[in-house]
């Protein structure tokens, strides 16, 4: 089967550093993905890793560990437009097509 | 280049009644994938099309179906509307449907089922 596990809430305070974690277990891993959304708008794409490794992308950095079926999107220096929730998703090479399978995201909540 | 968008993006129906919803994607973009969003559920993926035909599908009733044109634009038509299918409705467009492909989400339809 399916499964995507993150925490439901976190919280940090401005300037400090978060690490979201993902653990996923697929049929067939494919890629996994990062999204990011704010309270009444559209996810927005932050990072894609396919093989192990660590992509960062200015503030933001996202690891994977296909063995462990394990990824983290970590966060440096928070500000306030951080708060949002944080989707992490994957891509099953079962499925035909661009089809992810959304783990139910993140809330991260930053304070000043 | 603009991005996805959707209309309507809030609609509120009754029981029993149908609905259409649209998507336009990011032009050049081929792939069209629908997700409905819950706060119990998350999002859960619906179907995609790709040149007009369907290339994938998840894990919903017939009553949820869809449709892409030669412009590649998409509708959602859901029939005989429970009050479980309030939510939003997210569409999603891809460049190709490749495996690593990203997928770019539009606004989303708001639909309210009383």
């Amino acid at each position: 089967g399916q499964n995507i596990d993150q925490p439901t809430e976190m919280t940090a305070t401005e300037g400090a550093i978060v690490q979201i974690n993902c653990t996923y277990q697929t049929s067939g891993f494919n890629g996994l993905f990062w999204y990011q959304q704010h309270a009444g708008e559209a996810p927005t794409f932050l990072s894609y890793n396919v093989l192990d490794g660590l992509e960062e992308k200015g503030r933001f950095s996202s690891f994977l560990s296909r063995s462990k079926g394990y990824s983290y999107l970590l966060l440096k220096e928070l500000q306030m437009k951080d708060s949002a929730s944080y989707l992490c998703a994957v891509r099953d090479r079962g499925q035909a097509g661009t089809a992810l399978i959304f783990g139910k995201g993140t809330t991260l909540s930053v304070s000043s | 280049k603009a991005g996805v968008t959707q209309t309507p993006r809030y609609l509120i129906k009754t029981r029993g009644q149908q609905v259409t919803l649209s998507c336009s994607p990011i032009s050049g973009h081929r792939s069209v994938s629908w997700y409905q969003q819950t706060p119990g559920q998350g999002l859960q993926f619906l179907f995609e099309y790709f040149s007009e035909t369907q290339r994938n599908k998840g894990n919903f009733p017939g009553r949820f179906s869809g449709r892409q044109f030669s412009n590649s634009r998409s509708e959602m038509n859901v029939s005989t509307l429970e009050l479980g299918d309030s939510a939003l409705y997210l569409c999603a467009s891809c460049r190709t449907s490749g495996s690593g492909d990203t997928q770019y989400f539009g606004p989303g339809t708001r639909l309210t089922v009383l």
